[in-house]
């Protein structure tokens, strides 16, 4: 059985950072690519990174480019998302999820969620 | 980046047909898929790659795509099938990521 679980959230002050990790298992971790979509408080998805099974290659969403950092450890099938210089917009449930390939098709599993709050 | 756009909300009587549509430059050249959201809870594939059904999804969820709109069609709503739908698609080139559209309320009433 697949399962992600996020871990890492919590109040932040805005401009502080924060690092998000996710522990997967049910699957081979290291031949997929790996995804983190966020959902602020009654609104929309919003994709926020994804990243290859090499790390090869990368992507981001305009909105955190340059703030935040993607990163994987296949060994520890783990995926994390380090979240600097961060705003109040920022405040939201953020999903680790799985994809169905290991090139970017769409996302087959999700995790629960981790809350991150950022206010002073 | 591109954009998806779809109206915030759609609805139906029990027993009629609801289309939520999905539009976007990039559609024509990448697949659309669409998931559903109840309240609380995460999302669940409903349609990948234009038009198929992951097993388990009712007959009744059916979708395609058509230049540059796509378009999830439920045949026969349900009162169970109230939610947000989202319409998602990737671009594995030189813009790598995914993109949800802003998601549409499906009310059964």
């Amino acid at each position: 059985e697949v399962q992600l679980v996020e871990s890492g959230g919590g109040l932040v002050q805005p401009g502080r950072s924060l690092r998000l990790s996710c522990a997967a298992s049910g699957f081979n971790f290291e031949d997929y690519v790996m995804h983190w979509v966020r959902q602020a408080p009654g609104k929309g998805l919003e994709w926020v990174s994804g990243i290859t099974w090499n790390s090869d290659t990368i992507g981001y969403a305009d909105s955190v480019k340059g703030r935040f950092t993607i990163s994987r450890d296949n060994a520890k099938n783990s995926l994390y998302l380090q979240l600097n210089s961060l705003r109040p917009e920022d405040t939201a449930l953020y999903f680790c999820a799985k994809d169905r390939d290991p090139d970017m098709t769409y996302i087959d599993y999700w995790g629960q969620g981790t809350l991150v709050t950022v206010s002073s | 980046s591109y954009e998806l756009t779809q109206p915030p909300s759609v609805s139906v009587s029990p027993g009629q047909t609801a289309r939520i549509t999905c539009s976007g430059d990039a559609l024509p050249k990448n697949y659309a898929y669409w998931y559903q959201q109840k309240s609380g809870q995460a999302p669940v594939l409903v349609i990948y790659e234009d038009s198929k059904r992951p097993s388990g999804i009712p007959e009744r969820f059916s979708g395609s795509s058509s230049g540059t709109m796509a378009t999830l069609t439920i045949s026969g709503a349900q009162m169970e099938d109230e939610a947000d739908y989202y319409c998602y698609s990737t671009d594995s080139g030189v813009n790598y990521g995914g993109v949800f559209g802003g998601g549409t309320k499906l009310t059964v009433l």
